[in-house]
């Protein structure tokens, strides 16, 4: 089982771009079939899918941040990013990247790094 | 978009109790259902995949049920350690969504 560890500036000026990377250890991220994804959740809310990367490099991202946001892979590094531009106070929370194994023909979220917080200031 | 839609937001409930949650889909979304379980400070984690199947070391208390628009989650005994917050979340389209969470309390 890979570990995920995410990395980034915990404090964001508002309007600016918010910039984190997701290390992966302990397995491959260009093998095995399987997409990495971006996860939100505000404090004291629930969960919000932000986005996906497939190994194709083909991307989805849920149409309310779509405009904003990009996600990109670098295998090389083993490492998968997340970059959101003009964040608002509406963009703080706690952001985690995870792992999205098939299964049964199902895609899910089998493998989550622990989160970092990210706070937008005015 | 695919809205997903718990029921309830929260329970208080005690040990020992069978415990019940649903979540409902805004279109047909066959099997493509999953369910997470989140403790305070913590990463979700992955509970049950396409609407039934228990994920590894999942304790068989839990189990899914359900298809098209209507799913559920049962704890059959809830124990100390379930007390957690609980969230569905559909891959049947590119586009995921996730259920607004189910809080479980102790009572």
């Amino acid at each position: 089982q890979p570990q995920l560890q995410e990395s980034g500036s915990g404090l964001v000026k508002s309007s600016e771009t918010l910039s984190l990377t997701c290390a992966v250890s302990g397995g491959s991220i260009g093998s095995g079939g399987f997409s990495w994804s971006w996860i939100r959740q505000p404090p004291g809310r629930g969960l919000e899918w932000i986005g996906d990367i497939y190994q194709s490099g083909t991307t989805y991202y849920t149409p309310s941040l779509k405009s904003r946001v990009t996600i990109s892979v670098d295998r090389s590094k083993k490492q998968f990013s997340l970059r959101l531009t003009s964040v608002t106070a509406a963009d703080t929370a706690v952001y985690y990247c995870a792992r999205v194994g098939g299964y049964h023909g199902v895609d899910a979220f089998d493998v989550w790094g622990q989160g970092t917080r990210v706070t937008v200031s005015s | 978009d695919i809205q997903m839609t718990q029921s309830p937001s929260s329970l208080s409930a005690s040990v020992g109790d069978r415990v019940t949650i649903t979540c409902r889909a805004s279109q047909s979304i066959s099997s493509y259902l999953n369910w997470y379980q989140q403790k305070p400070g913590k990463a979700p984690k992955l509970l049950i995949y396409a609407a039934s199947n228990l994920h590894s070391g999942v304790p068989s208390s839990f189990s899914g049920s359900g298809s098209g628009t209507d799913f559920t989650l049962t704890i059959s005994s809830l124990q100390p350690e379930d007390f957690a917050s609980y969230y569905c979340q559909q891959s049947y389209s590119t586009t995921r969504t996730f259920g607004q969470g189910t809080k479980v309390e102790i009572k």
